[in-house]
């Protein structure tokens, strides 16, 4: 089936520091990679769709500069989290489509801004 | 605008019962429907989709759901529950063809305790 990794699976770094969490397809090539945020107890909020080779289309709300997003591969997207902050702290999913239909999401990162 | 509404955030079940889990979705669209169930600490995982053709989807783990387009809905159910279930799931609906780039909007997840 279709796999997804993600890269680290945690993280904790102090505040002010920028960190970068990758996104992999390992056995299928996808053009649309999607990264999400999930808070305790709470389902998903998409943070922004990229499609491998242009820009990042971010959900209202999300910032741009805060959220840098990477899409340069059909196998590889990274979310690069600049000047976290504690509440940058998250749990960060990342997905990834081939087709129109079914989304295969990465095992998550659990990011932790001290 | 599409929406998913799950209701119960918290099922509770004894192991061998029966698992109902349920989801409505509102959608302008033929909806595609899926379940995904996240284990703590971890990613998504797919359950079961509906698209087109058979009404009643067969998953993984014995999870079966039914899409009723008269009722808008798209309940998850286990003939008998294992212990092995406990997790939250996940009901999402995406646009079909001719939407937009199908972009799943989940509902808030229903967490489902088996007990002994």
């Amino acid at each position: 089936g279709a796999v997804v990794s993600q890269h680290p699976s945690r993280v904790i770094c102090k505040s002010g520091t920028s960190v970068k969490i990758e996104c992999r397809s390992l056995d299928f090539q996808a053009t649309t990679m999607f990264w999400y945020r999930q808070f305790p107890k709470q389902s998903l909020m998409l943070m922004a769709t990229s499609n491998e080779g242009s820009k990042a289309t971010y959900e209202q709300g999300v910032e741009k500069d805060k959220f840098l997003i990477n899409h340069a591969s059909l196998t590889l997207s990274t979310l690069t989290v600049t000047s976290a902050h504690p509440e940058d702290s998250s749990f960060y999913i990342c997905s990834a489509r081939t087709g129109w239909e079914t989304q295969y999401f990465g095992p998550g990162t659990r990011l932790l801004v001290l | 605008a599409q929406s998913v509404t799950q209701l119960g955030s918290h099922v509770s079940v004894s192991e061998g019962a029966l698992v109902l889990l349920r989801c409505n979705y509102s959608s302008s669209v033929p909806p595609y429907l899926f379940w995904y169930v996240q284990y703590p600490n971890q990613g998504l995982q797919l359950l079961l989709k509906y698209t087109t053709g058979a009404t009643l989807v067969k998953g993984i783990n014995g999870f079966e759901a039914e899409f009723k387009k008269s009722e808008t809905s798209f309940h998850l159910t286990k003939p008998s529950a294992h212990m092995s279930d406990a997790a939250e799931y996940f009901c999402a609906v995406s646009e079909g063809y001719g939407g937009s780039q199908g972009n799943l909007i989940f509902g808030k997840g229903t967490k489902l305790s088996v007990k002994p």
